[in-house]
């Protein structure tokens, strides 16, 4: 059975940095892309970036390059997405996901979901 | 980045109705079309990939169609477990974009 099992939920002041995990089973890992999904609270789906842990190769929303990063320890068989300097706004519900390739991505099994909430 | 636009952003339907949600893409986007079901607190859910492929698992009252820029999700009859919101999400152009949602709730 694949399953994504993500970590628990965060609380961080402005400013300060945060790697938050998702750990993937049932399935190679290798040999699948991992993504993230951003769900501000109420709102819709976001999506922010992608990688395959075959390789490393990452791909970014515009909206997304450069404000995280997303990583993979294949010998742990988790991806990660991390911020080096968080921001209010970076309050939310983060999925990840496993990502279907056909021209770019869907995704067919998805984590619980981590809360991240950033505020003084 | 291309706007998908659902409609409509939520309605009240009966268990047993037969309902239509539609998705709009601002450009063609071929057939590369996914549904997504969520539940409030819960994680999406893939119903429907490449615009008319059923996700193994989901039930076959839900059918997806198609193609360029005017897509459905259609539920043959709407049970108790269907009431929640659904998006769908385009895959044809980097990023990948989802609509804004629609929202199904008991009449």
């Amino acid at each position: 059975e694949v399953q994504l099992e993500q970590s628990g939920a965060e609380v961080r002041k402005p400013g300060e940095s945060l790697k938050i995990s998702c750990k993937g089973s049932g399935y190679t890992f290798t040999n699948y892309w991992i993504g993230w999904v951003r769900q501000m609270p109420g709102k819709g789906l976001e999506w922010m970036g992608i990688i395959y842990p075959g390789d490393s190769d990452t791909r970014y929303s515009p909206s997304f390059q450069g404000q995280v990063t997303v990583s993979a320890d294949n010998s742990i068989t988790t991806a990660y997405l991390q911020w080096s300097s968080l921001k209010a706004s970076d309050t939310a519900m983060y999925y990840c996901a496993r990502g279907m390739r056909s021209n770019y991505y869907y995704f067919d099994y998805w984590g619980q979901g981590t809360l991240v909430t950033v505020s003084s | 980045a291309i706007r998908m636009t659902q409609s409509p952003s939520s309605f009240s339907a009966s268990t047993g109705d037969r309902v239509t949600i539609t998705c709009r893409a601002s450009q063609g986007i071929r057939g590369y079309l996914a549904w997504y079901q969520q539940k409030p607190g819960k994680a999406p859910k893939l119903l429907i990939y490449a615009a008319s492929n059923l996700q193994s698992g989901v039930p076959s009252r839900f059918s997806g169609s198609g193609s360029g820029t005017d897509f459905t999700l259609t539920i043959s009859s709407l049970q108790s477990e269907d009431f929640a919101t659904y998006y769908c999400q385009q895959y044809d152009n980097n990023p990948p974009t989802f609509g804004q949602g629609t929202k199904v709730e008991i009449k």
